[in-house]
């Protein structure tokens, strides 16, 4: 089985500070990570994936994410805020043994001016 | 087109009726899921295809779910004798054949109103 918790369902933050969205996952193999962003009355956009190597992804629109295998986590993060980035944001898993990905419920990022 | 298509984008209909939901997804992607999105619930996940099978269709909620695909193409979500616990927007969302690491696209839904 696997499955995706955040923790947070929702950030604030206020613009120009860095922000940070939880993820933690259980996988019984190896994962593939994801982020993807919903915007208002929007499909999801594809942010960043985590495949294998390096820890430390980055994706779209200055935002990156590490893969931590011990504490089985995935944080979203980003140096620098923008009210732009105001958005829901999912977190996703798929164990390499599964065809499809689970999604997270969603946190909610609000980045104030 | 370039991206998924969904139709219709919204739809308002009265308990009981059935309905259907249309996905037309990327050009040469083999693979399709459908998920659910309700408020507070997060997406869930429905059914996938490969081509025009399901080899997992383990999130139909309930009977009264089918989908089918055609052509390796287009798919149809359709729900019978709806309900209002039915009410949600239905995602669709495609990825290419392999090597697949598992990346979707998607849609922007189908938002279903069940009054």
């Amino acid at each position: 089985a696997q499955s995706v918790a955040q923790p947070e369902d929702q950030v604030n933050v206020a613009e120009g500070n860095p922000l940070t969205v939880k993820c933690t996952y259980s996988v019984s193999g190896n994962p593939y990570l994801f982020w993807y962003v919903q915007y208002p009355n929007r499909g999801l956009q594809f942010l960043l994936k985590y495949i294998t190597g390096d820890n430390l992804v980055k994706g779209s629109y200055g935002f990156e994410a590490e893969f931590n295998k011990s504490q089985t986590s995935f944080h979203l993060k980003k140096p620098s805020a923008l009210v732009s980035d105001s958005a829901l944001y999912f977190c996703a898993v798929r164990d390499r043994g599964y065809s499809t990905l689970t999604f997270g419920k969603g946190t909610m990022l609000l980045v104030s001016p | 087109g370039a991206g998924v298509s969904q139709s219709p984008s919204n739809k308002v209909t009265e308990k009981g009726k059935d309905v259907e939901l249309r996905c037309d997804p990327i050009s040469g992607h083999t693979a399709l899921y459908w998920y659910r999105q309700s408020l507070g619930q997060g997406l869930e996940f429905l059914i996938y295809f490969q081509g025009n099978s399901a080899p997992d269709k383990s999130g139909l909620p309930s009977d009264r779910f089918s989908a089918e695909r055609t052509g390796g193409s287009v798919s149809t979500l359709t729900i019978q004798r709806t309900q209002q616990e039915d009410s949600a927007v239905y995602l669709c969302a495609s990825s290419p054949p392999t090597p697949n690491t598992g990346e979707l696209f998607f849609g922007e839904g189908s938002r279903l109103t069940v009054l």
